[in-house]
């Protein structure tokens, strides 16, 4: 099955600053790429994904790069701030199969904390 | 509006006195997952479906089922809780086709006393 790992486990950013956390996978078969961001108590929130077709997607602050030769990817957080201290998780999907699913892979997350 | 829900919010269950979790979803996607969340831990899979298709992880212990009586609604029980069972449940749901970003439930946290 898949697995997905993350790194690092804990970050620490002053204000302004940028942050990045790195994910690799197994399963070369993983075709989409989304990262959650939760934070305490709180339900994870899709804040950007990608899909295998394509290399780096940018949202405003926030981009992600993947590289599937390597089997790894990666969120880049520019110009953080102090709202964006929460738990990051990457997760890796594989597609459907016969019978149909699309199993989710969470990585272990990283927990942020911008220092205003 | 929430799309995912959850009942309840917070669950107090007794040591092996059985419980069941509840989630309902108003997207009417397929695809229905349950994960168990840890403190401080990823989302761990416990199973999930396509449809009335069940998928059981290897590794999920035969105390949790599940049932999914139609589309909105999907349940888990656990027969026996422990102590080790209080965790956060998290629901999601995912529509087919194009892969695209599971939906959570705000999660119900279950202690076992």
């Amino acid at each position: 099955g898949e697995n997905v790992e993350q790194h690092p486990s804990t970050l620490s950013v002053q204000e302004g600053d940028s942050a990045v956390i790195k994910c690799t996978y197994s399963d070369s078969a993983s075709n989409y790429f989304p990262w959650y961001k939760q934070e305490l108590g709180k339900r994870p929130q899709l804040i950007i994904d990608i899909r295998s077709n394509v290399g780096e997607k940018k949202d405003q602050r926030i981009a992600v790069t993947l590289n599937k030769t390597a089997k790894h990817f990666s969120l880049h957080i520019t110009e953080t701030q102090p709202e964006d201290s929460a738990v990051y998780f990457c997760a890796a999907s594989l597609p459907r199969r016969t019978g149909g699913y699309q199993k989710v892979t969470f990585g272990t997350g990283t927990k942020l904390q911008v220092i205003p | 509006d929430a799309m995912v829900i959850q009942n309840p919010r917070y669950q107090v269950t007794q040591f092996g006195k059985p419980v069941t979790l509840s989630c309902s979803q108003t997207l009417n996607h397929n695809v229905m997952y349950w994960y168990q969340q840890k403190s401080s831990q990823a989302p761990k899979l416990l199973f999930h479906y396509y449809d009335k298709d069940f998928n059981n992880e290897a590794d999920t212990p035969d105390n949790f089922q599940s049932r999914r009586p139609n589309t909105s609604f999907c349940f888990l029980d656990i027969r026996s809780p422990g102590l080790g069972d209080a965790a956060m449940y998290l629901c999601a749901t995912r529509t087919i086709g194009a892969p695209t970003e599971a939906f959570f439930g705000q999660g119900t946290r279950l202690t076992v006393v």
